[in-house]
């Protein structure tokens, strides 16, 4: 199993560019959520999806968007960059009980 | 609102030397507690969650409820264990799979 993988591993953008982060896993698993992570400031959840079709916002949402169109897939979307989403961003998943989440490599995103 | 408090930015021991990263915790419900570690350049992982009351490369954590506690302890720290340390909470309703971390502890182990 390839377990969680995420696109691109590094990407710069300038501001008011829009970009979508992939996120994939192979596990089945049906929670699937975005954290960004930011120096001093820990793992804080921008939205998350508990299966196909159904999300929800977290911790800090605005600036971004998802959908959860297959269970394998959960891409996540910046409309228009805003330096402030200089940060990186790890995809994480795991199975209905939720007791241990699988994370992504990463992608350092940095807008100018 | 339940919330995570990692006191210590920044933790740095001997080799050899008991070690301990603190975590408390708010919440109103029942909660479930995991330490998650995040070595240079590997992903993030699971170290160990409360309720399996295990211990895991030599790390042990209990839950401490009076004290809204749930501190990462190891007596004799090793190189290797230098990482960043992340304390989560979850509701244990089964309902709630969102986690809600701490802003981590970096703790470096010297020679």
């Amino acid at each position: 199993n390839a377990g969680v993988t995420q696109t691109p591993k590094f990407q710069v953008l300038k501001t008011g560019q829009s970009m979508t982060l992939q996120c994939a896993q192979d596990m089945n698993h049906e929670y699937m959520s975005w954290y960004r992570q930011d120096p001093g400031m820990g793992l804080r959840l921008i939205h998350y999806s508990v299966g196909a079709g159904i999300t929800d916002q977290g911790e800090v949402p605005n600036g971004y968007n998802v959908s959860r169109s297959t269970t394998e897939d959960f891409p996540l979307r910046l409309l228009s960059a805003a330096p402030s989403q200089t940060s990186v961003y790890f995809c994480a998943s795991s199975h209905r009980d939720g007791y241990e989440q699988y994370f992504g490599p990463g992608t350092r995103l940095t807008v100018t | 609102a339940q919330r995570v408090t990692q006191p210590e930015k920044l933790l740095s021991v001997f080799k050899g030397a008991p070690v301990e990263l603190k975590c408390n915790y708010s919440y109103s419900g029942s909660p479930e507690l995991f330490w998650y570690v995040q070595y240079s350049r590997q992903r993030l992982q699971l170290l160990l969650r409360h309720i399996s009351r295990e211990s895991i490369k030599g790390f042990t954590a209990d839950l401490n409820k009076g004290e809204t506690s749930f501190h990462l302890k190891k007596p004799f720290a090793q190189e290797e264990d230098s990482a960043m340390y992340y304390c989560a909470l979850r509701d244990s309703g089964g309902s709630n799979y969102k986690l809600t971390f701490g802003k981590g502890t970096l703790l470096t182990v010297n020679p």
